[in-house]
Order: structure tokens, then C-alpha cells, then sequence
């Protein structure tokens, strides 16, 4: 099945400095892959959808020159958190979808990031 | 724009008691995926949903879609210990973008 690698798995960094996800499909190709946001004991947040070879589309709220994508390749997707301050402490996830597989596949999400500012 | 509610927002049960969780979307959805997030870990894909009334079963876990296509449901029989986790629904907003649903916390006393 379809496999997503999210990398690193945790990161504490201090505030004011900028930390880099990178998110990777492994055995196929994603066009298009997604970042959420999870607090603790809640829901996923949907950030950003990441577009290969073209600019990412942000939600509403989510300021785009803080959470910088790039989706340079058709596998790989990457989340920076630029200027980092406690409060971008969280739980950030990829996902993409086999948009070649089966239709009644559902996205496939990376391990996750918990990142820690301090 | 288009919102999905779940409940309950939490769920305790004893091992072996049954586990229903519930969505809501305020709008028509296309089809409706399930997920499941264990404690720590990350949300893994269950099964779809796409026709009206559509009626699913896997093993111990029946899901529902509503005929109207703005509800769902999961049904977990006998609940096992292994079934601890957050349950989610998601609808698909515009063109491929996943809606969660808050999400269904189910714990269980062995």
C-alpha cells in the first residue's frame, strides 16, 4: 500500500529559529500532499494543501510566510516553521493520496512531527 | 462552509460493550472516509463511503452513511482493548481537501 515518510518524528528547537519538515511518498507519486496541525486531544487542522511545481494554497488564518511549503518533486513535500515561537508548538502531519490507485483509497498520512519551542 | 460534527467527543466503556460514534455534515457530502489515531500516533485510513444508505462491515466495525449524505456512523461490537483510540470522520471539501470531524475518544476499562 501507499506509504507516506515524514521526517523528523520529533524536534525541539529554541524560539526564533526555523525548523524544516520534510514529508516523502515512497512508492508513488503525489501531485498534490496536505499539512495539518493537531493540538493535543483535538482535531486534525488542516494548514495548507502543497502543490507540485506550483505555489501551496493556505487555509484561511494560516500565514503563509510563516509556514513556508515547498513541493519541489513528485515526492516530496516540506513544511518549514520559520521563526518559531512556543505557541507553533504542536503536531504537524502530512498526507497525500494515490490519486493512480484505487478510488476507495483514503489518504495515507506520514508518522507525524511533534515540535517543541522553547 | 462546510463543517462536519462528531460525537460523542469522548467514550468510556467496559471491554466488550459496544462503541457508536456519529457525524454530521451541514452540507451534502460526496462520500465520507473514517479514520482511527491511536494514543501518539497517526490517523490511518478505515474505509469510504460513497453511495446513499451505503452499509459497510469490517469484522467487529459497521459504518453507515446516511440517506441523505450528511451523516455517518461507526459501529464497533464488543469492544476489544486493541480498539482504544480517536475515531474520526472526514468529507472531502472541494476538490480533494479532507474536513475532520472533531473526533471520538474512546477508552476502555479491561
Amino acid at each position: 500500500g501507499a506509504v507516506v515518510s515524514q521526517h523528523p518524528s520529533w524536534v525541539i528547537c529554541k524560539s526564533g529559529t526555523s525548523v524544516k519538515i520534510e514529508c516523502r511518498s515512497l512508492d508513488f507519486q503525489a501531485t498534490t500532499m496536505f499539512w495539518y496541525r493537531q493540538f493535543p486531544k483535538q482535531s486534525l487542522m488542516l494548514m495548507a494543501t502543497s502543490n507540485e511545481g506550483s505555489k501551496a494554497t493556505y487555509e484561511q488564518g494560516v500565514e503563509k510566510d510563516k509556514f513556508l511549503i515547498n513541493h519541489a518533486s513528485l515526492t516530496l513535500s516540506t513544511l518549514t516553521v520559520t521563526s518559531a515561537h512556543p505557541e507553533d508548538s504542536s503536531f504537524y502531519i502530512c498526507s497525500a493520496r494515490d490519486s493512480v490507485g484505487l478510488s476507495s483509497h483514503g489518504y495515507t498520512f506520514g508518522s507525524g512531527t511533534r515540535l517543541t519551542v522553547v | 462552509g462546510q463543517q462536519v460534527m462528531q460525537i460523542p467527543q469522548y467514550q468510556h466503556v467496559q471491554e466488550g460493550e459496544d462503541f457508536t460514534t456519529y457525524c454530521n455534515s451541514s452540507t451534502t457530502l460526496s462520500n465520507i472516509q473514517w479514520y482511527k489515531q491511536r494514543p501518539g500516533g497517526h490517523p490511518v485510513f478505515l474505509i469510504q463511503l460513497v453511495k446513499s444508505g451505503e452499509v459497510k462491515k469490517q469484522k467487529r466495525l459497521t459504518f453507515q452513511f446516511g440517506e441523505a449524505k450528511k451523516n455517518s456512523s461507526l459501529h464497533i461490537t464488543a469492544t476489544q482493548t486493541t480498539d482504544v483510540g480517536t475515531y474520526f470522520c472526514a468529507g472531502i471539501k472541494g476538490a480533494q481537501k479532507l474536513v475532520f470531524g472533531q473526533g471520538t475518544r474512546l477508552t476502555i476499562n479491561p
